[in-house]
């Protein structure tokens, strides 16, 4: 079965400063790999997605990730952080060719960005 | 484009109360359409899932059920509401070829 952990739950950085959040996942199965963000009492919008191919995926934002299968991990880093990435952001993921479309989710980080 | 709305937006209701929020999907035919909730802390939990009319699937073993009358309708109910019914409800949906899941607003729903 896939799991997805996301190490830490609260992560603090300064305005400018780089932002990292960390995503290590479990799948038996190539895996695709999903990272979406919540503003408060919002849903959830898409940032950036694995499916195959590039390693080094771009989102939105100015966010990006790394698929990194022999650490099993999908970070989400940003050069320069703004006050407006004050939110939470989630890491998913789905085993491929697996007939279902369940997404698992972790627990979420929530970022916040000190001027 | 397509777009996805939930409501209320808002739900405060006393525990034994029945409970009916609704998800609805427009710009796009035979969607899979899915149930969260979100407690603090814990993430987002699948709750049901839908590849079609009137198909449903459940995840988690509780006291709420979901149908799907219509192709791009999601309806969430309950009987008798819980304490530990309260949370945040979203709802998404996927096309039927995609993994790509898109959220609607979610319901703040309050159980007091």
């Amino acid at each position: 079965a896939q799991s997805v952990t996301q190490l830490g739950s609260h992560v603090s950085v300064s305005e400018g400063a780089l932002v990292l959040l960390r995503c290590n996942y479990s799948s038996s199965v190539p895996p695709y790999l999903f990272w979406y963000v919540q503003y408060p009492n919002q849903g959830l919008q898409l940032l950036l997605k694995y499916t195959t191919g590039a390693t080094l995926v771009k989102g939105i934002n100015g966010f990006e990730a790394e698929f990194k299968k022999s650490e099993t991990s999908f970070h989400l880093t940003k050069p320069s952080a703004h006050m407006s990435d004050a939110a939470e952001y989630f890491c998913a993921v789905i085993e491929s060719g697996a007939g279902s479309y369940q997404l698992t989710f972790g627990k979420g980080t929530k970022l916040s960005v000190i001027p | 484009s397509q777009t996805i709305h939930q409501w209320p937006a808002t739900l405060v209701q006393p525990v034994g109360s029945p409970l009916s929020l609704e998800c609805t999907v427009e710009g796009t035919s035979n969607p899979n359409l899915y149930w969260y909730r979100q407690a603090a802390g814990r993430g987002l939990q699948l709750l049901f899932y839908s590849v079609g009319i009137g198909q449903i699937s459940s995840e988690v073993p509780q006291n709420l059920s979901a149908s799907r009358p219509q192709d791009r309708q999601f309806i969430l109910s309950s009987k008798k509401l819980l304490l530990s019914d309260s949370g945040f409800y979203l709802c998404a949906w996927s096309r039927q070829d995609s993994y790509e899941q898109y959220f609607g607003p979610g319901t703040r729903l309050t159980v007091t």
